[in-house]
C-alpha cells in the first residue's frame, strides 16, 4: 500500500527549514528517502531502519517513529540546490520491494 | 555510492515495434533489480521486480507479455517494450539494491509515435 507524504508541495525561501512527512498503514521495516530533480533519476539521501539505525546524508536529518509508521525528512537551512521533488518509499520486510509515496514538491527562492 | 547505467536515455520508435532498455549495475553485483514507470510530475510506479536466473515478479495490472523482463546475469536486466503502442510513452527507471539502498539508473524516456 501506497504511503501518503504531506505536504504535496512547499515553497521557502533560502536558508529556511523544511519538514517533510511520510506515514503507513503497515509494519514497516524501513523507510528510504530520496529527492529527484525533473527529467532525472532518483537520487538516494536516507534510510531509517526498523531499530533505529539511519544511514545517509551529512546535511539531512530525518526521524522514524516505529510505533506511528510515521518518517519525517528535515531540511535545514535550505539551499537553491535542494529543489525537487522527495519521495519516501517503504518496505514492509527486509530485501522486500519499496513502494513510493506520490512526492513533495519543494521549491526554493533565491 | 554504488553505480547504477541504463540505456539508452532516450528512444523515440514507431507504434508497433519493440524496444529493449537495459539496465547494469557497474560496481557491484545485484541479484534483484527493479524497473519503474513514472508520468510527468507522478510518483514511481513498480512494474516489476527482476530476479537472477529466474522469472520476474510482476505488479498487478503489468501486462507480462508487454513487458518482457530478463535478468541474465548479477549485474543486466533487460525491459523489452513489446508492439509499442504511444500510451506506452512513458520514463522508464531501473534500480538495484547494494545491499539496502536502492540506486536507480538515470533513466529513459520512450516515445511511442
Amino acid at each position: 500500500q501506497q504511503p501518503v507524504q504531506s505536504p504535496q508541495a512547499v515553497i521557502l525561501r533560502e536558508g529556511e527549514d523544511a519538514v517533510i512527512n511520510c506515514s503507513s498503514s503497515k509494519a514497516l521495516y524501513s523507510v528510504h528517502w530520496y529527492r529527484q530533480k525533473h527529467g532525472e533519476a532518483p537520487v538516494f539521501l536516507m534510510i531509517l531502519l526498523k531499530g533505529g539505525e539511519q544511514k545517509g546524508h551529512d546535511k539531512i536529518s530525518a526521524s522514524f517513529n516505529e510505533k506511528k509508521q510515521q518518517s519525517s525528512l528535515y531540511l535545514t537551512a535550505s539551499q537553491l540546490s535542494y529543489s525537487g521533488t522527495y519521495f519516501c518509499g517503504t518496505e514492509v520486510r527486509r530485501d522486500d520491494k519499496i513502494i513510493f509515496g506520490k512526492g513533495t514538491r519543494l521549491h526554493i527562492l533565491p | 555510492g554504488a553505480v547504477v547505467s541504463q540505456h539508452p536515455s532516450w528512444v523515440i520508435c514507431k507504434s508497433g515495434t519493440s524496444v529493449k532498455i537495459e539496465c547494469r549495475s557497474l560496481d557491484f553485483q545485484a541479484t534483484t533489480m527493479f524497473w519503474y514507470r513514472q508520468f510527468p510530475k507522478q510518483s514511481l510506479m513498480l512494474m516489476a521486480t527482476s530476479n537472477e536466473g529466474s522469472k520476474a515478479t510482476y505488479e498487478q495490472g503489468v501486462e507480462k507479455d508487454k513487458f518482457l523482463i530478463n535478468h541474465a546475469s548479477l549485474t543486466l536486466s533487460t525491459l523489452t517494450v513489446t508492439s509499442a503502442h504511444p500510451e506506452d510513452s512513458s520514463f522508464y527507471i531501473c534500480s538495484a539494491r547494494d545491499p539496502y539502498i536502492q540506486y536507480f539508473g538515470a533513466g529513459t524516456r520512450l516515445s511511442v509515435l
